[in-house]
């Protein structure tokens, strides 16, 4: 199955500021999802990264607060825009496992963000 | 919308018990679904998963079945030991987005 690294692992930013997360994948992989994991809660999906074309969110989500990049199919970037506390989360990349949706994915190691 | 239901949120057995995590999911054209595992401050990690065209699935001392027409699945793991103390996450693939959709999350204590 795909190897994602994922940067940085953790870091703590001030409010108003912008982080940029990123995912490398080992292989081309036609599908990239991020997701959101508040301390002690589930896995939300954040948007599908696509190569080519803009990202597709979820409700709740915005373009604005949260753009994403697919400049091709081994690499991903999301930034967390004009960051509140309430942004303090983990982050995860995930692509599908052996390329296809339907064999569960494989995550990045996350991105621990702490807004102060 | 598309929901799992996940049950129990916390469970603690001693150590050589038997732990059993259940889910209801609500699409009834979804035939994916996966269990992960994410121990304290890792990634989740994919540990068994079944298809609708069967009904039970094992892997040495983990086992999930299914129950299609109940829309019931369940993770089973025998002969608990310390490190299977994480948290685990069901999920279903929708059948419209092919996207998943997670549970709650059980937090499973396995004591010594």
């Amino acid at each position: 199955s795909a190897v994602i690294s994922q940067k940085p692992s953790r870091d703590i930013c001030q409010r108003g500021t912008s982080l940029t997360i990123q995912c490398q994948v080992d292989s081309q992989v036609t599908m990239m999802f991020w997701y959101r994991q508040q301390p002690g809660q589930s896995l939300t999906l954040i948007a599908t990264a696509n190569q080519g074309s803009e990202a597709t969110y979820e409700s709740g989500f915005v373009i604005d607060k949260f753009p994403i990049s697919r400049p091709n199919l081994t690499f991903s970037t999301l930034t967390v825009s004009n960051m509140s506390p309430e942004d303090s989360s983990i982050y995860l990349c995930s692509v599908p496992q052996a390329g296809r949706v339907n064999y569960g994915y494989t995550f990045g190691s996350g991105t621990r963000l702490t807004v102060v | 919308g598309e929901n799992v239901e996940q049950h129990p949120s916390t469970l603690s057995v001693q150590e050589g018990d038997s732990a059993v995590i259940k889910c209801t999911y609500s699409d009834s054209a979804s035939n994916y679904f996966p269990w992960y595992k994410q121990e304290l401050g890792k990634r989740p990690q994919l540990i068994i998963d079944i298809r609708s065209n069967v009904g039970e699935k094992k892997d040495q001392r983990i086992a999930v079945t299914l129950n299609k027409t109940a829309k019931h699945f369940s993770l089973h793991i025998t002969e608990t030991q310390p490190e299977d103390s994480a948290v685990y996450f069901c999920a279903f693939l929708n059948s419209g987005t092919y996207k998943y959709i997670f549970g709650t999350g059980t937090r499973l204590k396995v004591l010594a």
